[in-house]
């Protein structure tokens, strides 16, 4: 079964300061990956996604995440915290699509991301 | 456009209630989800349909009936809950090919008296 973990429940940087955000999978086969972002009473909005074409992705809003097999980790980075970017963190993993049609995304339990001035 | 809408934003009812959620995507997506969220915890799954066809049901109560009149639509039909059903329910929506990504809704806060 697939599944991520992602290490510390909550982190907390300065305003500028760098955003690191950890993330480790366990798959059998390839894995498809995903960051999504969910502000207060929000929706989940989908920040990135790696699906095999290259290591690094770029997202939304300024942050990337690098896949990396011998460390089965797909860390999401931003270079510099902005205000705004406070909120819950979820790294998920797909399975590789249910026979009838759909997927199943498999959500790690979250990170609390706290920026402070 | 990824726009999945859901309706209402907020119901409270009490467990003899019914009430149903709506939900809606004009993506062209074939797959669409129920996710329900109680506070701090990730989504948990409830059901799928792709093409319009229940293909997942996660175990969940009775309580709760899904339904797929098109493939734009999606509702949740709720009779007799219980105040642990409390929580953030969530659409979703895939392409339902080799794009595995899914789209979410902002949501329905659901409050059981």
């Amino acid at each position: 079964a697939q599944s991520v973990t992602q290490l510390g429940s909550h982190v907390s940087v300065s305003e500028g300061a760098l955003v690191l955000l950890r993330c480790n999978y366990s798959s059998s086969v390839p894995p498809y990956l995903f960051w999504y972002v969910q502000y207060p009473n929000q929706g989940l909005q989908l920040l990135l996604k790696y699906t095999s074409a290259a290591t690094l992705v770029k997202g939304i809003n300024g942050f990337e995440a690098e896949f990396k097999k011998s460390e089965t980790s797909f860390h999401l980075t931003k270079p510099s915290a902005h205000m705004s970017d406070a909120a819950e963190y979820f790294c998920a993993v797909s399975d590789q699509g249910l026979t009838g049609g759909g997927n199943k995304l498999t959500f790690g339990t979250g990170t609390q991301l706290k920026v402070e001035l | 456009d990824t726009e999945v809408t859901q309706t209402p934003k907020h119901l409270v009812m009490g467990m003899t209630n019914k009430k149903s959620l709506k939900c809606e995507q004009h993506m062209g997506h074939r797959a669409m989800y129920w996710y329900k969220q109680k506070a701090k915890k990730p989504p948990e799954l409830m059901f799928v349909y792709s093409y319009e066809k229940l293909s997942i049901n996660e175990s969940v109560p009775s309580r709760f009936s899904p339904e797929c009149p098109n493939s734009s639509l999606l509702n949740l039909h709720l009779h007799a809950l219980q105040p642990e059903d409390s929580a953030l329910y969530l659409c979703a929506s895939s392409h339902g090919g080799t794009t595995y990504e899914q789209y979410f809704g902002p949501g329905t806060r659901l409050t059981v008296t």
